[in-house]
């Protein structure tokens, strides 16, 4: 089945450590984002990638890192310098022209220890 | 971007439409509507979108007024499982364009 998957479901990170939230797609996608969403918030973009090798930043960057290695994956780290990482972490494709819609994976709750 | 504006929330009856609207009164020529909908810690699903002319598909209709500047999307017959938060987004065409999520409005479905 085609798909983007995210993994793990539930995450916990403790005090000053980086943790890495997977992001893998089947769908030949070219784009790649991510998306930070708070209770009761809409989504606010992390960073995002048009092709492999290449990424940019989107309105919270700070205290995050990608990496585009390969078409199909699109890690992103917390690390120690996101001092509020605790939220809902959403992965998404889409084929990248100006109104091709994106396809969301099923997410990760990221806590805090 | 150009930014929307939803009610917070709305409810209706299962069995009857549901009308969400959509203000988006400073959308540009080039910039499309869409909407996704997010059922409870899942991932946004994808619905519709439409550039001037109004649109069908399986799931909903997008009906656009004529100067653009408001939109109403319609689930014509809504079930429970329509229970959701609904965006309404307007996206910039260009090599850099990216969807921009607000909070959207939170459809109760009622038995």
């Amino acid at each position: 089945d085609g798909g983007i998957t995210q993994s793990p479901k539930y995450l916990f990170r403790k005090e000053g450590q980086n943790v890495t939230l997977s992001c893998e797609q089947n769908l030949n996608h070219d784009a790649m984002y991510w998306y930070r969403q708070d209770p009761g918030q809409g989504l606010r973009l992390i960073y995002y990638s048009q092709i492999v090798n290449d990424f940019q930043k989107g309105d919270i960057a700070e205290g995050y890192s990608v990496s585009r290695e390969k078409k199909e994956s699109f890690p992103l780290t917390v690390t120690s310098a996101q001092k509020n990482p605790t939220a809902f972490y959403l992965c998404a494709s889409s084929l990248w022209s100006a109104n091709e819609k994106l396809f969301f994976g099923s997410g990760t709750q990221l806590s805090v220890l | 971007d150009a930014k929307t504006t939803q009610p917070t929330s709305m409810d209706c009856a299962e069995g009857r439409a549901a009308n969400l609207p959509c203000n988006h009164s400073t959308i540009s020529g080039n910039e499309y509507v869409y909407w996704y909908r997010q059922i409870h810690s899942q991932g946004p699903q994808y619905i519709i979108h439409g550039l001037k002319n109004n649109e069908t598909n399986e799931m909903a209709s997008l009906i656009i007024t004529e100067d653009r500047k408001s939109s109403t999307l319609i689930l014509p017959h809504a079930t429970l499982r329509d229970t959701a938060v609904y965006y309404c987004i307007v996206r910039a065409t260009g090599a850099n364009s990216k969807l921009t999520f607000g909070k959207g409005i939170t459809l109760s479905v009622r038995p």
